[in-house]
């Protein structure tokens, strides 16, 4: 079954600076990887995917993340942080054993210090 | 096109208790999963739904069942409500549950058991 790891529950970064959250899947094949963001007291809503049909992947409010089969990596980032980043972050890839589901990672919470 | 709606926003509940709670997806999409989130736990599967079918369960206990109806809606229901079980429920749609798909999140409906 694919699972994703998301390395550092909270991050903490100026305003600014850039941003790194980092995600390690485990899948026995090319997966389909997302990455959402959850704003307090609201539900998930979809920043990127992958679907092989690029590595660097171009989402929306400036995030792109980078899929690298070499390190199992799908890495977010964003060269300036925004206050308005400040949110939690999960990975998530989908996993169609016994069936689609997507499974998510633990989530990351993002800081932006003014 | 209205997004997806959850009711209640908010349900507080005693032990023993059982809850039902409603999900409408976004118009034209017939997949529904539904996700249970903790902070200790993250997001976890429930189950997915699919033309009024359950495709795929999560690792949870059976007093966690859910159906969908032909319009698409879909409801859970816990029963026998426990202490571990406050938690914010999310339910997602999507156009046809496939593994390349984004998932459209609702706000949650946040339960609390005392």
């Amino acid at each position: 079954a694919q699972s994703v790891t998301q390395l550092g529950s909270h991050v903490s970064v100026s305003e600014g600076a850039l941003v790194l959250l980092r995600c390690n899947y485990s899948s026995s094949v090319p997966p389909y990887l997302f990455w959402y963001v959850q704003y307090p007291n609201q539900g998930l809503q979809l920043l990127l995917k992958y679907t092989s049909a690029a590595t660097l992947v171009k989402g929306i409010n400036g995030f792109e993340a980078e899929f690298k089969k070499s390190e199992t990596s799908f890495h977010l980032t964003k060269p300036s942080a925004h206050m308005r980043d400040a949110a939690e972050y999960f990975c998530a890839v989908s996993d169609t054993t016994g069936g689609f589901k997507t499974i998510f990672g633990a989530g990351t919470r993002l800081f932006v210090k003014a | 096109k209205a997004g997806v709606t959850q009711t209640p926003r908010y349900l507080i509940k005693t032990r023993g208790q059982q809850v039902t709670l409603s999900c409408s997806p976004i118009s034209g999409h017939r997949s529904v999963s539904w996700y249970q989130q903790t902070p200790g736990q993250g997001l976890q599967f429930l189950f997915e739904y699919f033309s009024e079918t359950q495709r795929n369960k999560g690792n949870f206990p059976g007093r966690f069942s859910g159906r969908q109806f032909s319009n698409s809606r879909s409801e859970m229901n816990v029963s026998t409500l426990e202490l571990g079980d406050s938690a914010l429920y999310l339910c997602a749609s999507s156009l046809a549950g496939t593994d390349n798909e984004k998932l459209f999140f609702g706000s949650g409906t946040q339960l609390s058991v005392l």
